[in-house]
């Protein structure tokens, strides 16, 4: 079974900083990479998926980079508003469809 | 707009069964893969299976294989998923998503979910 190491499990940042998140799958796993926000008591949304995709009405302050065994999520300018757990997820096939453990963002 | 809406969810006693139905809207139901995602509350997410639009292809996490059984009725667009032979571990919020692509199989990306259904099983 793949294994989604995601660290930090938490953090938290100003507003206007920066954030990176990174998610390293315990086997290479291409480009088949999402990151999903989860708001307090919400529902996950989908942000990026092919490691770097935008999803449509995503801010462009989220970026996603990464290949294979190393990926990373990276907030350009944390707003009030990405307060939230950030979970990666590889999707490339099933039963291989896992999660990370999620890292909870909050404000400084 | 795409709407899924789950219900079901109960207490169960462990050894007991339980369906789980997610209705949709917004989209060609029968052209995308739907998967059903469960979530202990305060805790993380773990994919639990997929069916492909057709229903011909279906797929479970080593976790829920020969206990769970997922389905579809493209008429009624509506997904299941029966749930037998429930444990305590299985005590979480379902989330029942929609693929990102339409194609034959899924993908396992989903971009669109439901607000869940939660189900609790205890004595």
């Amino acid at each position: 079974d793949i294994q989604m190491t995601q660290s930090p499990s938490s953090l938290s940042a100003s507003v206007g900083g920066r954030v990176t998140i990174t998610c390293r799958p315990s086997q290479g796993i291409s480009y088949y990479l999402a990151w999903f926000q989860q708001k307090p008591g919400k529902v996950p949304k989908l942000l990026i998926y092919a490691a770097s995709t935008l999803q449509s009405g995503v801010p462009s302050r989220f970026r996603g980079s990464g290949s294979g065994t190393d990926f990373t999520l990276t907030i350009s300018s944390l707003q009030p508003e990405d307060v939230a757990t950030y979970y990666c997820q590889s999707y490339n096939s099933a039963p291989q469809v896992t999660f990370g453990g999620g890292t909870k963002v909050e404000i400084k | 707009e795409v709407h899924l809406v789950e219900s079901g969810g109960d207490l169960v006693q462990p050894g007991g069964s339980l369906r789980l139905s997610c209705a949709a809207s917004g989209f060609t139901f029968g052209n995308y893969a739907m998967s059903w995602v469960r979530q202990v509350p305060g805790k993380g997410l773990e994919w639990v299976s997929s069916i492909s639009g057709s229903g011909g292809y279906t797929y479970y996490a080593d976790s829920v294989k020969g206990r769970f059984t997922i389905s579809r009725d493209n008429s009624k667009n509506t997904v299941y998923l029966q749930m037998n032979s429930l444990r305590a571990e299985d005590t979480a919020v379902y989330y029942c998503a929609k693929d990102h692509w339409q194609q034959l199989l899924p993908s396992h990306l989903n971009d669109y979910w439901g607000q869940g259904t939660l189900v609790t099983v205890s004595s």
